[in-house]
């Protein structure tokens, strides 16, 4: 079992729809959630991070945190064809393993006008 | 531009030759972090440093890999006689401090093709 798993998709939605992705994790002391958007030949970049249960906005985005059941989700609200990207769903640990990102693979979402 | 810096962008080298990347982290950033990323995947840890400390490699890090962070600022990552198998993306990140909360930011990766 992968450490921190994510569907690989595609994730097809419309233009103005929400999407929703999902994200696992097998470590129960797992501390900090960080989602990345990744366009295609380049550099993850940082949307934003969780590391308290329930609900966290940012703009369009929106993560949300459930420790018990071990998931982190990312809502897109109002998709854009320029969301069309890979989101990587990190995972920091407690004490050592705070130390570190662990990513899972990526969810290819395809936004469509 | 203040973020993280590596160079080169992109590298072709032959199999067996030696490789060196370089990483500039955000300026008052004391940790940075490289990665390797491969098609499909997502980026996977190889090392870290805390100032000039390297604290944690990863096994993936085999014998022919090294890095280092002399100063504290910027950072080398050496592949010693490459190998078609290290083909991929690296990448570096920097971030303020330890703690799981900190926030790291990613240069835009050194693309390496053996052929």
């Amino acid at each position: 079992q992968k450490e921190v798993e994510q569907n690989s998709g595609p994730l097809s939605v419309p233009e103005g729809a929400i999407a929703s992705l999902n994200c696992t994790y097998s470590d129960r002391g797992s501390q900090s959630f960080f989602w990345y958007r990744q366009y295609s030949g380049k550099s993850p970049e940082l949307i934003m991070f969780i590391y308290s249960n329930g609900d966290k906005e940012d703009g369009r985005f929106t993560a949300q945190l459930n420790k018990a059941s071990q998931y982190v989700s990312l809502l897109i609200r109002d998709s854009q064809p320029s969301d069309s990207a890979t989101y990587l769903c990190a995972v920091k640990g407690y004490g050592a393993a705070g130390n570190k990102l662990t990513f899972g693979g990526g969810t290819r979402v395809l936004v469509k006008p | 531009d203040t973020g993280v810096s590596q160079n080169p962008r992109h590298k072709i080298t032959k199999r067996g030759q030696n490789v060196t990347f370089r990483c500039d982290p955000i300026s008052e950033h004391n940790r940075l972090y490289w990665y390797r990323q491969t098609l499909g995947q997502g980026p996977e840890f190889l090392t870290y440093f805390q100032n000039e400390a390297q604290l944690e490699k990863s096994r993936l890090l085999s014998d022919r890999f090294s890095a280092e962070r002399p100063k504290g600022s910027f950072s080398t990552l050496e592949i010693q006689r490459t190998e078609q198998g290290d083909s991929a993306m690296y990448l570096c990140a920097s971030s303020l401090g330890p703690g799981a909360n900190t926030e790291a930011f990613f240069g835009q990766g050194t693309r390496l093709t053996v052929v």
